[in-house]
């Protein structure tokens, strides 16, 4: 079973800053099968990113996916408040799906 | 639109069954997959297994493994999730969410809150 580790677990900036969130997979894993996830209190997930770097339907460009192999990167580029959030990566490869840990959006 | 509306919240005993209902509408039923997912208070997200709408082909995490069903009634476009012998630990929100593409879940049902407790 491939497990991911996000890091920080939490990361306080302020609107407008870039934010940089990091995933890591214990093997290498195909791009194809890594995908991000925004979660706000009380809500669903929402899917932002599929294939490493292709952003889902209606999410905005300020949100980009990088990376191959073990090291995944998600970034927003200029944070709105409505990006403060929780933000999971996901591989894609049942059985079983497996998620990082996440890593908490905070307002600084 | 695309919709996957779930059954409302429920209270049970440890050692009771759980029946979790995932309505979808806005596409053809049969055409993708399920996945449930679970995520218990301030905690990450657990997958719990997949369903086949189609064939009804289920594939089950190993952590559930002879405690969950999933099954599907093609007739109301429903997918259910079973979890038997309830612990506190079940305690959790339980979300069916739709398989893109062998890739990842595009559309999430709005989550049930599974709460056990004596």
């Amino acid at each position: 079973e491939i497990v991911l580790t996000q890091s920080p677990g939490t990361l306080s900036l302020s609107p407008g800053e870039r934010a940089t969130l990091s995933c890591r997979a214990s093997q290498s894993v195909r791009s194809s099968y890594l995908a991000w996830y925004q979660q706000k209190p009380g809500q669903a997930p929402r899917l932002l990113i599929h294939d490493a770097s292709t952003r889902a339907t209606g999410i905005p460009d300020r949100f980009s996916g990088s990376g191959s192999g073990t090291d995944f990167t998600l970034s927003i580029s200029r944070l709105e408040p409505e990006d403060f959030a929780v933000y999971y990566c996901q591989h894609y490869h049942w059985p079983p799906v497996t998620f990082g840990g996440g890593t908490k959006v905070e307002i600084k | 639109q695309v919709q996957l509306v779930q059954s409302g919240a429920e209270v049970k005993n440890p050692g009771a069954s759980v029946k979790v209902s995932c309505k979808a509408s806005g596409y053809v039923f049969t055409t993708y997959q399920i996945h449930w997912v679970r995520q218990a208070p301030g905690q990450g997200l657990e997958w719990m297994g997949i369903i086949n709408p189609s064939g009804g082909g289920t594939t089950y995490a190993e952590n559930f493994q002879g405690r969950v069903t999933l099954t599907r009634d093609t007739s109301a476009s429903t997918v259910y999730m079973e979890l038997t012998s309830l612990r506190s630990e079940d305690s959790a929100v339980y979300f069916c969410a739709r398989d893109w593409n062998d890739r990842s879940l595009d559309y999430w049902g709005q989550g049930t809150l599974v709460t056990v407790s004596s």
